[in-house]
């Protein structure tokens, strides 16, 4: 079965501008959730999505959101974009909320502002 | 407050050698799930294992085998008779035990290299 889709997979953008990124969860999977991987900071939660509703959120400012449709596909935002922004976005689909049905990553979206 | 410490940055050994990733956490939930990850260059995480802090039992999965103790906090990955394949990022993972969903808290990765 197909697994988690990100797309785009490369993203440039300017200083200022925003950006959507998309995530398709695999068949069936009701939770989406979003992570920023950089070189300094690591890999860092966003936030969660389930049945449309956001379950989670890590400690990002405001110009990051998300948001979740009825086919549970995911896309988040980020608006008045940063250098510091550059990043690889990865999002992770799960059954449910919790542990027990494992999540599966995606290959992620690169993000470069320049 | 949850962290995760590896504080082996780059490892890198010849093929067919054992290696061991080291992991240290911090939580003060007595409930947590803790995880290992592989990072490929292609980008995507692929789950490794799981372990909840109940289950202390170390695990062996083919040339993989984890190391889970409490009292030292730890949560070691070992290859045995490493290939070239393995070359990646490892991540380590800690998560509390929530009903509302998931929160990761990952380390830093060691980025392994195995040279033929």
């Amino acid at each position: 079965k197909a697994g988690v889709t990100q797309t785009p997979r490369y993203l440039i953008k300017t200083r200022g501008q925003q950006v959507t990124l998309s995530c398709s969860p695999i068949s069936g999977h009701r939770s989406v959730s979003w992570y920023q991987q950089t070189p300094g900071q690591g890999l860092q939660f966003l936030f969660e999505y389930f049945s449309e509703t956001q379950r989670n959120k890590g400690n990002f400012p405001g110009r990051f959101s998300g948001r979740q449709f009825s086919n549970s596909r995911s896309e988040m935002n980020v608006s008045t974009l940063e250098l510091g922004d550059s990043a690889l976005y990865l999002c992770a689909s799960s059954l449910a909320l919790g542990f027990d049905y494992g999540y599966t990553f995606g290959s992620g979206t690169r993000l470069t502002v320049v | 407050a949850q962290k995760v410490t590896q504080a082996q940055t780059e490892i890198s050994v010849v093929e067919k050698e054992d290696v061991t990733l080291d992991c240290v956490y911090e939580t003060r939930d007595t409930t947590y799930y803790l995880f290992w990850y592989k990072q490929p260059p292609s980008g995507e995480l692929v789950f490794l294992i799981r372990r909840n802090s109940f289950d202390e039992q170390n695990e062996i999965s083919g040339r993989y085998s984890w190391n889970f103790q409490k009292s030292t906090s730890s949560f070691n990955f070992t290859i045995t008779a490493s290939q070239v394949v393995d070359s990646a990022v490892y991540f380590c993972a800690l998560s509390r035990a929530l009903n509302t969903g998931n929160q990761f808290y990952f380390g830093t990765g060691t980025s392994l290299t195995v040279i033929p």
